[in-house]
């Protein structure tokens, strides 16, 4: 089951920051949270993932709240080519396992 | 390489058809995943391959058979499949299978059932 809740959809221009909040109010311990992204007609591609401490890569990067129940994936300078559907992702259990929310749609204007 | 590749990219197949999907990767990972994904709705995982061993079934109907031949591939066999089978179906791999691991994931074989 998915343990996550997120917005159903986010607008943002073009060369703009963007926040994607996630809420996961059940998190453990010992949970990831995990980023994906899904464009179009595509399989889904990673974006980042954490698990106490803040996180950057060249993608994105996350900030986790001191308590872990949230977190929000920071797009710096929103293009086009992000408008996709973002998932974020509670990581139960010691292995890889991923169960996908619904994930939330971002468009971005031009 | 970082890619995990699936063909076919498009199936049609009968509901009394047998056919199968293959995904293939060079990275080395050891674990390999099938999920399954409708229309404008999140990938649902069906089955997990860790050390060439399934490790995880979510439950999945008998008509969809995993194998895991080696490393580097993972098939699904189809047969006898419904119309609610079509879907887009995903292959993913990461590197062993454990917690903190990114999966790294296919475009996918766009099936339909007829």
């Amino acid at each position: 089951d998915a343990k996550t809740t997120q917005p159903n959809s986010m607008e943002s221009n073009e060369e703009e920051p963007v926040h994607l909040p996630c809420n996961h109010s059940t998190i453990s311990g010992t949970d990831y949270i995990h980023w994906y992204r899904q464009l179009p007609s595509q399989g889904p591609e990673y974006v980042i993932h954490g698990l106490t401490s803040n996180v950057n890569n060249r993608m994105a990067s996350l900030a986790i709240a001191e308590d872990r129940k949230s977190s929000t994936l920071i797009l710096h300078r929103a293009t086009l080519r992000d408008a996709a559907v973002y998932y974020c992702i509670q990581q139960t259990g010691a292995n890889s396992k991923l169960t996908f929310g619904k994930g939330i749609t971002l468009s971005v204007r031009p | 390489d970082t890619e995990v590749t699936q063909t076919p990219k498009h199936l049609v197949m009968g509901m009394t058809n047998k056919k199968s999907l293959k995904c293939e990767q060079h990275m080395g990972h050891r674990a390999m995943y099938w999920y399954k994904q409708k229309a404008k709705k999140p990938p649902e995982l069906m089955f997990v391959y860790s050390y060439e061993k399934l490790s995880i079934n979510e439950s999945v109907p008998s008509r969809f058979s995993p194998e895991c031949p080696n490393s580097s591939l993972l098939n699904l066999h189809l047969h006898a499949l419904q119309p609610e089978d079509s879907a887009l179906y995903l292959c993913a791999s990461s590197r062993g299978g454990f917690e903190g691991e990114k999966l790294f994931f296919g475009s996918g074989t766009q099936l339909s059932v007829l």
